[in-house]
């Protein structure tokens, strides 16, 4: 089956700074990547997804870029704010349309 | 949450009762999704349904656990005779096509089950 490894499990950053996660993933037909966000007490929210036809992905601060060979996808968010702090997930889905978690970034913005 | 409901959002058990989780997907999704999440852990794929169909319980435990979506109501996740390991949160996700036609999954709040 599909190993999704997440990296770091938590992550530090003054607010205006980058924050950049990286997930690796073990099946190569793998095809679809999404990245929640999920804040305390709440469920994830899909933040932004990329597909295997795809490179790179961007939506505003947000972007996310996929290297099918090396088999590895990264989340990166600009200029960070308060309201990023929260704890992003990534997942992969296989050939058998099941989702698989990385285990989690607790990301913290510090003012 | 893209108007995924679940309840109830917290519940309390104690060891051998048993516990009702309600999921009601996006309304026109046909396709739900049940997770269990651990302390500082990630989502664990449990089991995927359809209306009237279980499609995939790969990650549902055979004793205890069982899931429903029936034709008319919610999608109901019961677990018989809880243990304290049952304790976590349960996510409901639904999709309005199965994942793979390029449709994602919405997750509802949770349930966090609490077992004494």
């Amino acid at each position: 089956g599909e190993n999704v490894e997440q990296h770091p499990s938590t992550l530090s950053v003054q607010e205006g700074d980058s924050a950049v996660i990286k997930c690796t993933y073990s099946d190569s037909a793998s095809n679809y990547f999404p990245w929640y966000k999920q804040e305390l007490g709440k469920g994830p929210q899909l933040i932004i997804d990329i597909r295997s036809n795809v490179g790179e992905k961007k939506d505003q601060r947000i972007a996310v870029t996929l290297n099918k060979t090396a088999k590895h996808f990264s989340l990166h968010i600009t200029e960070t704010q308060p309201e990023d702090s929260a704890v992003y997930f990534c997942a992969a889905m296989n050939t058998g349309n099941q989702f698989y978690f990385g285990t989690g970034t607790s990301l913290t913005v510090i003012p | 949450n893209a108007g995924v409901m679940q309840n109830p959002r917290h519940l309390v058990r104690r060891r051998g009762q048993e516990a009702r989780l309600r999921c009601s997907p996006v309304k026109g999704h046909s396709h739900v999704y049940w997770y269990r999440q651990l302390p500082e852990e990630g989502l664990k794929f449990m089991v995927y349904l359809q209306k009237e169909n279980i499609i995939d319980e790969s990650g549902m435990p055979k004793e205890r656990f069982s899931a429903e979506f029936p034709k008319e109501g919610p999608s109901i996740l019961r677990i018989q005779q809880v243990v304290r390991g049952d304790s976590a949160a349960y996510f409901c996700a639904s999709s309005p096509a199965r994942t793979g036609r390029g449709e994602t999954q919405y997750f509802g709040p949770g349930t966090r089950l609490l077992v004494l």
